[in-house]
């Protein structure tokens, strides 16, 4: 099992500035998956995170506006640059999946105004 | 983008009745898992069933798999006030990324 933890929990921000949101894991992973639900919508995946290796982004989501980084194997942020109010959204991530279940933050709920 | 879909879209029942949701998704998968989420908050892993299984069990939950079909469905009995939640699929494919992507969802509301 793992256990992430994952702040801030819930921010409003300006439109135009950017939020960062962090993920630490209690243990070594080799993905990190950011994901996007925007309200009373399901899960769409932003973006896989590789230690070492530049993320990789999911159709019609880019770097400029979702860089990611993942310096270790315990760590990852997302950041949401230039928001603006559609960005309002529910972002988590997640570790795991592939044979056995995946694992997710408690999520970090971005309103934009 | 979704993998699949699945229906209801919600579900209202009274408590102590059975819930079944329906999952399609499109491409071939490695196994399908089920999620709750509760008021919008992080998931919680329900049940997962291999590619190569047809039926499972765990606890009140009963999940079948139907590949010819490309679907899937959840089984919750004898339902529980504290069941009320969103429910989602999700499909990890059958590729080396293990990405898990998710159905559109349902929302149950079980009525006490």
């Amino acid at each position: 099992s793992a256990v992430i933890s994952q702040k801030p929990s819930r921010d409003i921000c300006q439109r135009g500035t950017s939020l960062t949101i962090q993920c630490q894991v209690d243990s070594q992973v080799t993905m990190m998956f950011w994901y996007r639900q925007q309200p009373g919508q399901s899960l769409t995946l932003i973006a896989t995170a590789n230690q070492g290796s530049e993320a990789t982004y999911e159709s019609g989501f880019v770097i400029d506006k979702f860089p990611i980084s993942r310096p270790n194997l315990t760590f990852s942020t997302l950041t949401v640059s230039n928001m603006s109010p559609e960005d309002s959204s529910i972002y988590l991530c997640s570790v795991g999946a592939g044979k056995t279940e995946a694992f997710f933050g408690q999520g970090t709920r971005l309103t934009v105004v | 983008s979704q993998q699949g879909e699945e229906d209801p879209q919600a579900l209202s029942i009274q408590e102590g009745e059975n819930a079944t949701m329906n999952c399609s998704y499109k491409t071939s998968i490695n196994n399908l898992q089920w999620y709750r989420q509760n008021s919008g908050r992080g998931l919680v892993h329900l049940i997962l069933i291999r590619s190569n299984e047809r039926e499972k069990h765990s606890g009140r939950l009963r999940v079948t798999l139907d590949t010819s079909k490309k679907s899937s469905s959840l089984l919750i009995t004898a339902s529980r006030a504290a069941d009320t939640a969103s429910y989602f699929c999700a499909t990890l494919l059958r590729d080396a990324t293990n990405k898990l992507i998710f159905g559109t969802g349902t929302l149950l509301a079980v009525q006490p």
